[in-house]
């Protein structure tokens, strides 16, 4: 079962530059879901999607995109990473609506800008 | 203050110890999730409730509705639960989870 799967796991960037942090699912998920973990602070919602062609912004959406053309795939991109953007990143899924159903989590990728 | 409290935010416990984690808030929701974080970094779903009570295993879940609050039992604690454990609600009409920032918990065998 491979679940929510995210890519890569971890990676280094330079202040500046750019780069598409990818989140795929196989469970037919409908919703999906960005997150940012902070050192001693809760999981940020950065943008989520509650189908292919669809997306919205969460709390803390500047400086990131995304896009939702399959069902399958949500990913991130960051244009200018700046050394704010370290961080934690998540991506989960769900089959309907939060308040309905559990999220799956993927194993994170650890994001340093430098 | 965060919509989402949860204490403590560390806790250390010797093996076999029943353990406690409260979470409160202070919206309306729909529903509250409980999550662990494992040491990897990984996060799983455990509990998501609404009301009354919820038992897997060793772990049971409770809240009260009109407390806004809600907690999480661990009973014969192991050191395999050591982990983070995440609290988040859904607020009503929301599409989101807002989450609490995470209690730290560490059995000692």
């Amino acid at each position: 079962n491979a679940g929510v799967t995210q890519t890569p796991k971890f990676r280094i960037l330079k202040i500046g530059q750019s780069m598409t942090l990818q989140c795929t699912q196989d469970m037919n998920h409908n919703y999906m879901y960005w997150y940012r973990q902070d050192p001693g602070m809760g999981l940020k919602l950065i943008y989520y999607s509650v189908g292919a062609g669809i997306t919205d912004k969460g709390e803390v959406p500047n400086g990131y995109n995304v896009s939702r053309s399959t069902t399958e795939d949500f990913p991130l991109r960051l244009e200018l990473a700046a050394p704010s953007q370290t961080s934690v990143y998540f991506c989960a899924s769900s089959y309907a609506r939060v308040s309905n159903q559990p999220q799956h989590f993927g194993d994170g990728t650890r994001l340093s800008i430098l | 203050k965060n919509e989402v409290e949860q204490s403590p935010q560390n806790l250390t416990a010797q093996e076999g110890e029943f353990i406690t984690i409260n979470c409160s808030y202070s919206v309306g929701i729909s529903a509250l999730h409980w999550l662990q974080q494992h040491p990897g970094g990984g996060i799983v779903s455990l509990f998501m409730l609404s009301s009354g009570k919820k038992k897997h295993g060793r772990l049971i879940a409770t809240i009260n509705i009109q407390e806004k609050h809600s907690s999480l039992h661990i009973t014969a604690s192991h050191p395999r639960d050591s982990a983070v454990y995440i609290c988040a609600v859904s607020p009503w009409g929301a599409q989101k989870l807002v989450f609490g920032q995470g209690t730290r918990l560490t059995i000692n065998p």
